[in-house]
């Protein structure tokens, strides 16, 4: 069973299209993130989500539009894509029941969004 | 905020050697540090987490050290296989933190030749 899951895992778009990409957790946990993964490995975080709240979002364009329907899903819409915005997409969950609880994170399989 | 530094940023060992991966952190408030094994075309994968209240962590053939004085720890994989080739990710996380929020290093690639 696929604990993180997203759709789609390839996606080739102009620049200037609104684009969507999914994801979803079986694992029952209450908070999920998006994280940015540029052409040097680098993992930057973008959002946190706990309970369909929003807890953190880390200077993102606001092109970028996370969005949570309920506690098992995050999805990420962006607007108006740019050149820039070509990165892997990575998704993820934990489940922090209190501020002092050590935070695992699991991650999907990711998004290469490529933007032409 | 927390600042995670890792080193080397490339790592090229033979078959059987140990590779070791440092890393460095700034927030003396954290007590999580997770690593992650990222394969080519996969998401970064959990393999061993050390938290504050321990020095060393082992399992199998990866080991883990904290010394949180000089506030850096430390991946060691002994008997290194060809399948252990991939990028390695070190993180920090402070749970006062807004969000309890993972702050990464920026990866290791490693490299074992059969």
């Amino acid at each position: 069973d696929t604990a993180v899951s997203q759709t789609p895992k390839y996606l080739v778009t102009q620049m200037g299209n609104d684009k969507s990409i999914k994801c979803e957790q079986n694992l029952g946990h209450d908070t999920m993130y998006w994280y940015k993964q540029d052409s040097k490995k680098f993992l930057k975080i973008m959002f946190s989500y706990n309970n369909k709240e929003l807890i953190i979002n880390e200077t993102v364009p606001n092109r970028f539009s996370p969005k949570s329907p309920d506690k098992a899903h995050l999805n990420l819409h962006i607007n108006s894509l740019e050149l820039g915005d070509s990165a892997v997409y990575f998704c993820a969950s934990s489940q922090v029941l209190a501020l002092s609880h050590y935070n695992e994170q699991f991650f999907g399989p990711g998004t290469r969004l490529t933007v032409l | 905020g927390e600042n995670v530094e890792q080193h080397p940023s490339t790592l090229s060992v033979q078959e059987g050697d140990s590779a070791v991966i440092k890393c460095t952190y700034s927030d003396s408030a954290s007590n999580y540090f997770p690593w992650y094994k990222q394969e080519l075309g996969k998401g970064p994968q959990l393999i061993i987490d050390i938290r504050s209240n321990v020095g060393e962590k082992k399992d199998q053939r990866i080991a883990v050290t904290l010394n949180k004085t000089a506030k850096h720890f430390s991946l060691h994989i002994t008997e290194t296989q060809p399948e252990d080739s991939a990028v390695y990710f070190c993180a920090a996380s402070n749970p006062m933190s807004a969000g309890n929020m993972l702050t990464f290093g920026g990866g290791t690639r490693l490299m074992v030749k059969p």
